[in-house]
């Protein structure tokens, strides 16, 4: 099994508010990911890391910002929550060979 | 044409057939391959990685073929319990590159 958590596992919020989605890993992975996923649909990336301090965005375009001040450690923050941010945010790590990447359970967002 | 593709299915398998999923990638994720499973709602998690002399790990068989570039999973005895979403997945050079996954459904 992977070490790796994310915080809220469910979470419903209004629209315009801020929220961090956490997200930690206990394997010491230097590479860390964020992927959205709707119910029955594709994986698509939306943010990456290759190690402290190292932010990039993925392919799908979000309104979503991270930060990586801690190896372990990958929040994900949307500064003002809309309807359209409904879905479900996957975390994951790999190591630095980055050959095999493990998910976190997932939060699944709703704005209400 | 997309990076990996994979049909989408539904495959409706009884119990105790052999399945095979195929799936094909473009160069861009061509370094390592992946299965992973995915339930319902829940997060994928990994199956196995797929080694160009191929692998096996129980009644699951994963295979590589470079040169018409794509890989493929197949598995012996279905259960009930191996309905669920198949992915495969590419590692280009610094992402992983998903399928839109294979959905398996097994039948009593």
């Amino acid at each position: 099994e992977a070490d790796i958590y994310q915080t809220p596992r469910y979470l419903v919020i209004g629209t315009g508010k801020k929220i961090t989605l956490e997200c930690s890993q206990t394997m010491g992975h230097d590479k860390m990911y964020w992927y959205q996923q709707d119910p029955g649909m594709e994986l698509h990336l939306i943010h990456y890391s290759y190690g402290v301090n190292s932010t990039e965005k993925g392919d799908l375009s979000s309104e979503s910002t991270v930060s990586r001040i801690r190896t372990e450690h990958f929040p994900l923050t949307l500064e003002s929550a809309r309807p359209s941010h409904t879905s479900q945010y996957l975390c994951a790590s790999s190591d630095a060979t980055g050959f095999e990447q493990y998910f976190g359970p997932g939060t699944r967002l709703t704005v209400t | 044409r997309k990076e990996v593709e994979q049909d989408p299915g539904p495959f409706n398998v009884p119990e105790g057939a052999t399945v095979a999923f195929n799936c094909t990638y473009s160069n861009s994720a061509s370094q390592s391959f992946f299965w992973y499973r995915q339930d319902c709602r829940k997060e994928p998690k990994l199956l196995m990685s797929v080694y160009s002399s191929g692998n096996e790990d129980g009644r699951f068989t994963a295979q590589l073929n470079r040169a018409s570039q794509y890989i493929s999973l197949l598995i012996r005895d279905s259960k009930l319990s191996d309905s669920a979403t198949y992915l495969c997945a590419g590692l280009g050079t610094y992402k992983y590159i998903f399928g839109t996954g294979t959905r398996l459904k097994v039948l009593a």
